[in-house]
C-alpha cells in the first residue's frame, strides 16, 4: 500500500532562517506531487505541483521554492523566511492519471 | 477569475440528512473533488465528479452539474465523527479548493 510521510510535523524559525521540509512517497511510482498551505481556519492553497523529477510548476509567487531530486521525494525551501510563511504545509500526491489526492500528515510552521 | 463558494457553517442532528453545497468558476473543467479534514489532521479524499449525476460511496454521496458549475456532499445518518471540515476542489486549467465547510452535529 502507499504511504506518504513528511518531516517535521511541527517547527517554530526565527524570521530570515532557511526552511526545508521534505515529503517521501512509498508503495507507488511516478506519482504528482504537490505543496499546499493552509492558514488557520482557511483553505488550501496549492504552491508547487510536479510531474515529474525535475519538473516543477510553481502556483503562487513568493520566497518559496521546490525541488523533487528522486521520483518519490518532493522538497520544500526558503532560503529566508518571512512571518507570512507561517502555516501548516501539506504534502500530497496523487497517480499519473488520477484525480485524487492523498495527504501526508503536515508541518505546522510557525515563523517568529 | 477562478473561485469556489461553500457555505462556511452548516449544523445538523445526529442521525439526520445534510447536503453542503460548492459552485464554481473555473477556466476549463476536469472533475470537482471533496475532501474531509478533522481538526489538527491532514484531507482524505472522499469523491470524485467528472460527470453529472450522482456517486454514491457508503453514507457519502456527491452530485455534480456541469451546466450550472454546482456541486454538492450529501452525508446521510449522520454521526459524531463526521463533525469536521469539507472541502470542494476543482480540477480545472489549476487546483483550486474552496475555503472550506465547518460542519458542527449536535446530539
Amino acid at each position: 500500500s502507499q504511504t506518504i510521510h513528511q518531516w517535521p510535523a511541527t517547527l517554530v524559525q526565527p524570521v530570515g532562517s532557511p526552511l526545508s521540509l521534505e515529503c517521501t512517497v512509498e508503495g507507488t511510482s511516478n506519482p504528482n506531487l504537490y505543496w499546499y498551505r493552509q492558514a488557520a481556519g482557511r483553505g488550501l492553497q496549492l504552491l508547487f505541483y510536479s510531474v515529474g523529477i525535475g519538473q516543477i510548476s510553481s502556483e503562487v509567487p513568493q520566497n518559496l521554492s521546490a525541488s523533487r531530486p528522486q521520483d518519490r521525494q518532493f522538497i520544500l525551501s526558503s532560503k529566508k523566511l518571512l512571518l507570512s510563511d507561517s502555516g501548516f504545509y501539506l504534502c500530497a500526491w496523487s497517480p499519473p492519471h488520477g484525480y485524487e489526492q492523498y495527504f501526508g500528515p503536515g508541518t505546522r510552521l510557525t515563523v517568529t | 477569475g477562478q473561485s469556489l463558494e461553500q457555505p462556511s457553517e452548516v449544523t445538523a442532528v445526529e442521525g439526520a440528512i445534510v447536503q453542503i453545497n460548492c459552485t464554481y468558476q473555473t477556466s476549463g473543467f476536469y472533475g470537482l473533488s471533496w475532501y474531509q479534514q478533522h481538526d489538527g489532521g491532514a484531507p482524505t479524499f472522499l469523491s470524485y465528479n467528472a460527470l453529472d449525476g450522482l456517486e454514491e460511496t457508503g453514507r457519502f454521496s456527491s452530485f455534480l452539474s456541469r451546466s450550472d458549475s454546482y456541486g454538492y456532499l450529501l452525508l446521510q445518518e449522520l454521526q459524531m465523527k463526521d463533525s469536521a471540515s469539507y472541502f470542494c476542489a476543482v480540477r480545472g486549467d489549476k487546483i483550486i479548493f474552496g475555503k472550506g465547510t465547518r460542519l458542527h452535529i449536535l446530539p
